[in-house]
């Protein structure tokens, strides 16, 4: 069963500009979880998408936003590019939504704003 | 006070010994995640525990729910081993709220 692809995996934008990154589950999996990697902040949590519905959400500006389509697949949206917006952003995916389903990570997009 | 600590933040060690992190966390959780990222940035999902201890090759996971508390060793550590590995508790469902990572060196 293939794992949890994210495309593309590396993105050069600059300030101001706006970027569309895509998650493909694993097959079968129907939440989607999105989360920010930075040096100084480490991993945070974006959002989470289960049956193409927004089921929780962190602490982001609007210029963060997401979706989830009826194959599961996700995309998330940042508008607006900042520097400070440079990471790697990680989706996991799990079969269900709640507490006790375990995630598995994609290897990540690392968008580079300059 | 951030809501997960793992101790120690660095660790080095020589192949072959035991290693132990630390995880603690203040919010009520109901599992917790033990996670491995190699340089390059790939994250991925050694255990998901509840209660007691799991065992893996030679990964170890033990949790104490009522101390709020988990440990994860590894036996016979290998230089492979070298990698960040963070603790992360779900919170209001599948938010995970992270531990700010353990960097493990293993020298041959």
């Amino acid at each position: 069963k293939a794992g949890v692809t994210q495309t593309p995996r590396y993105l050069i934008k600059t300030r101001g500009q706006q970027v569309t990154l895509s998650c493909s589950p694993i097959s079968g999996h129907r939440s989607v979880s999105w989360y920010q990697q930075t040096p100084g902040q480490g991993l945070q949590f974006l959002f989470e998408y289960f049956s193409e519905t927004q089921r929780n959400k962190g602490n982001f500006p609007g210029r963060f936003s997401g979706r989830q389509f009826s194959n599961s697949r996700s995309e998330m949206n940042v508008s607006t590019l900042e520097l400070g917006d440079s990471a790697l952003y990680l989706c996991a995916s799990s079969l269900l939504w709640g507490e006790y389903n375990e995630q598995f990570f994609g290897p990540g997009t690392r968008l580079t704003v300059l | 006070k951030n809501e997960v600590e793992q101790s120690p933040q660095n660790l080095t060690a020589q192949e072959g010994e035991f290693i132990t992190i630390n995880c603690s966390y203040s919010v009520g959780i109901s599992a917790l995640h033990w996670l491995q990222q190699h340089p390059g940035g790939g994250i991925v999902s050694l255990f998901m525990l509840s209660s007691g201890k799991k065992k893996h090759g030679r990964l170890i996971a033990t949790i104490n729910i009522q101390e709020k508390h988990s440990s994860l060793h590894i036996t016979a550590s290998h230089p492979r081993d070298s990698a960040v590995y963070i603790c992360a508790v779900p919170y209001n469902t599948d938010k995970l709220i992270f531990g700010t990572g353990t960097r493990l060196q293993v020298f041959p």
